[in-house]
């Protein structure tokens, strides 16, 4: 196993609600960046904390925020949700730089209704 | 053109065939490259970082060709086991890596007795 947790593991929603998903990162990794899997897609990058903040973003709304705190954990915040918000949500840690390998935790499942 | 691009299969191999999959990436300016496998409503976990050089790692191996900008990897003896989508893997480089992972949709691949 990654060392790399998530909660909770499964979550329903309804649209316009806000969900928060929480992540502890593997032990030594200061780096948790995010993702979201549509079912029969890849991982999507959503975003990357370092140091406790934002430091690289993908394609995704500004109501898609996070914060990491000073033990590495991090958070990912979802207002306003909309049914394409569906998706496994993953989270990952890896040391910082671009060769360093990110490890996955085993995902939060959000269904939207 | 998409950023990773894999054929999705999928794969239906016999047990002990080899099987070979591709995948193309776009920016020329990547830095690392990676197979990660995925198993059915799991989290991805690395299989397997990919060298100019080329690399193995027991049945399987993995070959990267930055002129034609092509990922590939072989799984010979393939076990029943080996079930599984495969993810091509992508680190821009961009901003020491900020930018996040970028995947491909996978390749599905089912090993049948």
């Amino acid at each position: 196993e990654t060392g790399v947790t998530q909660s909770p593991t499964h979550l329903i929603k309804t649209r316009g609600q806000q969900v928060t998903l929480r992540c502890s990162s593997q032990s030594g990794h200061n780096t948790v960046s995010w993702y979201q899997q549509a079912l029969g897609q890849g991982p999507q990058f959503i975003f990357q904390y370092y140091r406790e903040e934002e430091n690289g973003r993908g394609n995704f709304p500004p109501r898609f925020s996070g914060l990491q705190f000073p033990n590495y954990s991090s958070e990912l915040n979802v207002n306003a949700l909309e049914l394409d918000d569906s998706a496994l949500y993953l989270c990952a840690s890896s040391a910082v730089g671009a060769r360093k390998t990110q490890y996955f935790g085993p995902g939060t499942r959000l269904l939207v209704l | 053109r998409k950023e990773v691009e894999q054929d999705p299969g999928p794969f239906n191999v016999p047990e002990g065939a080899t099987v070979a999959f591709n995948c193309t990436y776009s920016n020329s300016a990547s830095q690392s490259f990676f197979w990660y496998r995925q198993d059915c409503r799991k989290e991805p976990k690395l299989l397997m970082s990919v060298y100019s050089s080329g690399n193995e790692d027991g049945r399987f191996t993995a070959q990267l060709n930055r002129a034609s900008q092509y990922i590939s990897l072989l799984i010979r003896d393939s076990k029943l086991s080996d079930s599984a989508t495969y993810l091509c893997v992508v680190n821009k480089g961009e901003r020491g890596g900020a930018d996040g992972l970028t995947f491909g949709k996978g390749t599905h691949l089912i090993i049948q007795p």
